[in-house]
């Protein structure tokens, strides 16, 4: 399987702050990440595919960046919504299933 | 807009069988840019990709279930399953059913159901 390490585990972080999260990997996987956020009770909501593409809706302080083994996901401004966990999650091709998911970061006051 | 639901027993007795399905309605499954996924998130901890489904029927298994996994299209129903065998308390955790387009991430996900694996 290929390993999928976020960091930090756990990010301590005020409104207005700019936040950066590092997935890496344990291979390249060229541009396939995704970046989830979730909240406490609720399914997953796909902010970024592709490394860096804008989901529909979602607003555009989130960003992402990254190709091969090293990617981060930026919120410029973080919002009172945006406390919550995030993952990252390769989807290389189906020769590399599982797709797996980074263990997650929670962003929190 | 495109909506899934998963349902299914809520607890299940150790060594038998969990079946889940997903209904998924304002979309068809039988698109061929389309690959409907399970991911399960235990109590308090991450993510997991179960298996994968191309509208096909080509299907892929996370090898860490040993073959206890088997997904399933049923395009009369517009709905996809899941039975995954022999479980332990290993396999307690929220299920979640969702769907991945070609190039993308998972963009659509049901709400979750809680599986308890217990006698």
């Amino acid at each position: 399987d290929i390993q999928m390490t976020q960091s930090p585990s756990t990010l301590s972080a005020s409104v207005g702050d700019r936040v950066t999260i590092t997935c890496r990997a344990s291979q390249s996987i060229s541009s396939w990440l995704a970046w989830y956020q979730q909240k406490p009770g609720k399914a997953p909501k796909l902010l970024i595919y592709k490394a860096s593409n804008l989901e529909s809706g979602v607003p555009s302080r989130f960003s992402g960046s990254g190709s091969g083994t090293e990617f981060t996901l930026t919120i410029s401004s973080l919002q009172p919504d945006d406390f919550a966990t995030y993952y990252c999650q390769q989807y290389n091709t189906h020769n590399s299933y599982p797709w797996t998911f980074g263990q997650g970061t929670k962003v929190e006051i | 807009q495109l909506q899934l639901q998963e349902s299914g027993p809520g607890l299940v007795k150790p060594s038998e069988t969990l079946s889940l399905t997903c209904s998924v309605s304002g979309g068809s499954i039988n698109s061929n840019t389309s690959f409907w996924g399970w991911i399960r998130q235990p109590p308090g901890k991450g993510l997991e990709c179960i298996g994968s489904l191309y509208y096909g029927g080509s299907a892929y298994y996370n090898p860490s279930l040993k073959s206890r996994a088997t997904m399933s299209l049923d395009t009369s129903k517009n709905q996809f399953s899941l039975k995954l065998t022999s479980v332990t308390a290993t396999d307690t955790a929220v299920y979640y059913c969702a769907r991945r387009v070609l190039g993308g991430g998972y963009d659509y996900w049901g709400q979750g159901t809680l599986v308890t694996v217990s006698s």
